[in-house]
């Protein structure tokens, strides 16, 4: 099992500029998630998904956007990155199929962010 | 609306000698609070999770205890390779939403 994994690992935007952060886990997982880590802030969620088809918003959505494209696939887009937006991203996922308040979350390694 | 604090922000210790990492918190419903550790240029790993107070969970050198109101994650000898950043998480009841704290990032010294 890989686990949670990201692509890319490291980006360089300049203002302006579009991408999308990719996250698939292999864990038959329902919910996934897609979080912020800033210095001195912790994690902020940006965007979680409850089960394949569902989207809602977190602490911190404004200027993303995802799509939960199947059960093992959760993107993260930003449509025109601002500086602001520089950060490390997490995705994570969690609750495997059948087990009640198993909301341990499982994280990815992670895409750093910089945007000029 | 829930919140969840970690003290202190950062400590650092000589090999051996043992500490605890505080994390309070008020959350509507506690459904779970969770530990986790995490290395520089990683994601979080799971350490333990806790649901009703008075629980108690262990692996290697820490513990995690949990009450009404805090947990503590107490450390036993620690060694350098126990350097991490540990962050306490609570889910409410009824949601799939965590709430963080900005975590305790532990230097130990050989």
């Amino acid at each position: 099992n890989a686990g949670v994994t990201q692509t890319p690992k490291f980006q360089v935007l300049k203002t302006g500029q579009s991408m999308t952060l990719q996250c698939a886990q292999d864990m038959n997982h329902n919910s996934m998630y897609w979080y912020r880590q800033d210095p001195g802030m912790g994690l902020r969620l940006i965007y979680y998904s409850a089960s394949e088809g569902t989207t809602d918003k977190g602490e911190v959505p404004n200027g993303y956007n995802v799509s939960r494209l199947n059960k093992r696939e959760f993107s993260l887009r930003l449509e025109s990155a601002a500086p602001s937006q520089t950060s490390v991203y997490f995705c994570a996922s969690s609750a495997p199929e059948g087990l009640e308040y198993q909301e341990t979350q499982y994280f990815g390694p992670g895409t750093r962010l910089l945007v000029l | 609306e829930d919140q969840v604090t970690q003290s202190p922000e950062a400590l650092r210790l000589q090999e051996g000698e043992s500490s605890s990492l505080n994390c309070s918190y008020t959350v509507s419903g506690l459904r779970g609070l969770f530990w986790y550790r995490q290395d520089p240029g990683k994601g979080p790993e799971f350490l333990f999770t806790l649901y009703s107070a008075g629980e108690e969970k262990e692996k290697e050198r820490l513990k995690a205890t949990l009450t009404k109101k805090e947990s503590f994650l107490h450390i036993t000898a620690p060694k350098p390779e126990d350097s991490a950043t540990y962050l306490c998480a609570v889910h409410p009841g009824g949601s799939y939403i965590p709430t963080f704290g900005r975590g305790t990032s532990l230097i130990v010294h050989p």
